[in-house]
């Protein structure tokens, strides 16, 4: 299976701030990863898709990044509203798909 | 506007069948672009996926759950169902059911139904 990890696994910033988070797989994925937000006790919501595509109707301080098998996730300007947990998931090839360990973002 | 809904006992005893269901609202699950997957959340922790099937009844497993997972779909009823068998407290989750492309990119998802592993 294709393992990934993702940093920081938690991070605190300011409203405003620029938040970037990592995501690495264990083997080349191309541009096969999705990133998810997952706010607490809700189900997750495809943010980016394609690694870079931002997925209909998402704000536009959302961004990704990457390819092979390091990636990047930019938050512009974090609002109160993008508190959550983030998470990215690979899908290249064959099943299983996998997820990142997630990271969570608070407001500082 | 596509919907999905789980369903099913909040509860289950050890070594017995989890069994849910995903009804879609909203759009048609024969439709050819897309698969339709569960995904669980154990309490604290990430997302694992679990397996998917399309409507025509090909289905494809998380290795890791394989030997107890069963999905199948009705298209009649536009639902599609999960079970597992033989379940521990390491199953305790909330169960998801979501729409996927063919590639695996997860766009629908449902509100998520939990489900306790207990006697």
């Amino acid at each position: 299976d294709i393992q990934m990890t993702q940093s920081p696994s938690s991070l605190s910033a300011s409203v405003g701030d620029r938040v970037t988070i990592t995501c690495q797989a264990s083997q080349d994925i191309s541009n096969y990863l999705n990133w998810y937000q997952q706010k607490p006790g809700k189900a997750p919501k495809l943010l980016i898709y394609d690694a870079s595509n931002l997925e209909t109707g998402v704000p536009s301080r959302f961004s990704g990044s990457g390819s092979g098998t390091d990636f990047t996730f930019t938050i512009s300007s974090l609002q109160p509203e993008d508190i959550a947990t983030y998470y990215c998931q690979q899908y290249d090839n064959l099943p299983p798909w996998t997820f990142g360990p997630g990271t969570k973002v608070d407001i500082k | 506007q596509l919907q999905l809904q789980e369903s099913g006992p909040g509860l289950v005893k050890p070594s017995e069948t989890l069994s849910l269901t995903c009804t879609v609202s909203g759009g048609s699950i024969s439709s050819s672009s897309y698969y339709w997957g569960w995904i669980r959340q154990p309490p604290g922790k990430g997302l694992e996926w679990i397996g998917s099937i399309y409507y025509s009844g090909s289905t494809y497993y998380n290795p890791s759950l394989k030997s107890r997972v069963t999905i199948s779909v009705d298209t009649s009823k536009n639902q599609f169902s999960l079970k597992l068998s033989s379940v521990t407290a390491a199953d305790t989750a909330v169960y998801y059911c979501a729409r996927h492309s063919q590639g695996g990119i997860m766009d629908v998802w449902g509100k998520g139904t939990t489900v306790t592993v207990s006697s």
